[in-house]
């Protein structure tokens, strides 16, 4: 069974750019989300999907976005770039969002903002 | 507010026992759990313990919870060097349906 796939590995990028960052879950999983990992504030909560309809989102501003198809692949978007965007973003799938089931991390895509 | 703390840094030798140490906000939260990051790799599950228990023993790993001061700890037995990693606290928020992590610790084991 493929594991949670995130593309592309590595992004480099400028101030102002925008960026979309892509993952497939494992299959058969319909809850994906999104983290935030820098090295001064940890794992960072973005937003979780579920069957293709935003069910939680952090305390982020609206230049982050996402979306799932129906596939459950989903896709993260930052607009209007920023330096202390740069981080390591990573996705995580679930068959749901309960306590006992385990979340799935892909490698994560490094994001870095010039 | 939604804080899950834990410290940043641990050094252990090589065979002695690594205890890392967390506490987290929610005292409703039903699920709590210990991820593990290798370098330039996503998290991983290690464990996970319910609400309702005081300790869960794997193998090498023994988690602790104490829900009175909201206490959350993973003991490593016989610590060694494929166990260098960071390890992440997280609290099932069941309010919000959502994981909350801690900032990670870092395991450096010493030869």
């Amino acid at each position: 069974k493929a594991g949670v796939t995130q593309t592309p590995r590595y992004l480099i990028k400028t101030r102002g750019q925008q960026v979309t960052l892509s993952c497939s879950p494992i299959s058969g999983h319909r809850s994906v989300s999104w983290y935030q990992q820098t090295p001064g504030q940890g794992l960072q909560f973005l937003f979780e999907y579920f069957s293709e309809t935003q069910r939680n989102k952090g305390n982020f501003p609206g230049r982050f976005s996402g979306r799932q198809f129906s596939n459950s692949r989903s896709e993260m978007n930052v607009s209007t770039l920023e330096l202390g965007d740069s981080a390591l973003y990573l996705c995580a799938s679930s068959r749901d969002t309960r306590g006992d089931e385990k979340l799935f991390f892909g490698s994560g895509t490094q994001l870095s903002v010039l | 507010g939604e804080d899950v703390e834990q410290s940043l840094f641990l050094s252990v030798r090589e065979g002695d026992s690594s205890v890392i140490n967390c506490t987290y906000t929610d005292s409703s939260s039903t699920y709590l759990y210990w991820y593990k990051q290798e370098p330039g790799a996503g998290l991983q599950l290690l464990t996970y313990i319910f609400s309702n228990m005081d300790m869960k023993q794997d193998q090498r790993l023994t988690v602790l919870l104490n829900k009175k001061d909201k206490h959350l700890s993973l003991r490593i037995a016989d610590t060694q060097t494929g166990d260098s990693a960071i390890y992440f606290c997280a609290e099932f928020m069941n309010r919000d349906d959502k994981i909350i992590f801690g900032k990670g610790t870092r395991l450096h084991i010493l030869p």
